[in-house]
């Protein structure tokens, strides 16, 4: 299973763009990269998934470059509620459909 | 998006006694469920998986006979903490995926097990 790598912790102000970098090197072939978003006392909640090149969707965006090996997530103009641990996982296309967890990063919004 | 139910989300129990957490896939067939171990500040930890009609598969370090689950239908798995102690009091929080549809997985809202 594919081990990820992302900063611990990150600190940003309302309205800013917040990009989060997850280092994959040893992802597979029929891997997606999926980012989860989980605030203190909940489930992990899903944001955004992708396989290559650049996935958008209404709270974000996920840039993959060509070798896989990492990928950055986009939160446009945050807000103080974005305050959470973000998830970078890779790994769900295999059959055992695992899901192993990294450390996350902490994003800190100040206002 | 899909709904995954987990119940309770707040349970206190008393040493020595057992406490089942239910998991269900609201409005799709989970074949896979994954149950999870968070502690305070910490990533999550998987525990077991969990394939409908067999046997969980445990990771490495967890207990199965101290950590029961069942996932007898397709919508719902079950996770018992048997003999629970207050070492075992955790946030445990379930997965669901259907391998046959898609790759996203769903997870449910989590339960705090306190043990006293």
């Amino acid at each position: 299973l594919a081990k990820t790598t992302q900063p611990i912790s990150m600190d940003s102000y309302e309205g800013q763009e917040v990009n989060i970098t997850c280092s994959h090197n040893n992802i597979a072939t029929n891997d997606y990269i999926t980012w989860y978003q989980q605030f203190p006392s909940q489930g992990p909640r899903f944001i955004i998934q992708g396989y290559k090149t650049k996935v958008t969707n209404e709270v974000a965006s996920l840039f993959i470059p060509a070798d896989r090996k990492s990928s950055t997530l986009s939160l446009p103009r945050v807000s103080l509620s974005d305050t959470a641990v973000y998830y970078c996982l890779v790994g769900l296309s295999s059959n055992t459909g695992k899901l192993i967890f990294g450390q996350g990063t902490t994003l800190q919004v100040k206002p | 998006g899909a709904v995954v139910s987990q119940h309770p989300s707040r349970v206190i129990c008393k040493s020595g006694t057992s406490v089942k957490i239910e998991c269900r896939s609201l409005d799709f067939q989970a074949t896979t469920m994954f149950w999870y171990r968070q502690f305070p500040k910490k990533s999550l930890m998987l525990m077991a998986t969990s394939n409908e009609g067999s046997k969980a598969t445990y990771e490495q370090g967890v207990e199965k006979d101290k950590f029961l689950i069942n996932h007898a239908s397709l919508t719902l798995s079950t996770l018992t903490v048997t003999s629970a102690h207050p070492e075992d009091s955790s946030f445990y929080i379930c997965s669901a995926r259907d391998l046959n549809d898609g790759a996203e997985a769903f997870f449910g809202q989590g339960t705090r097990l306190t043990v006293v």
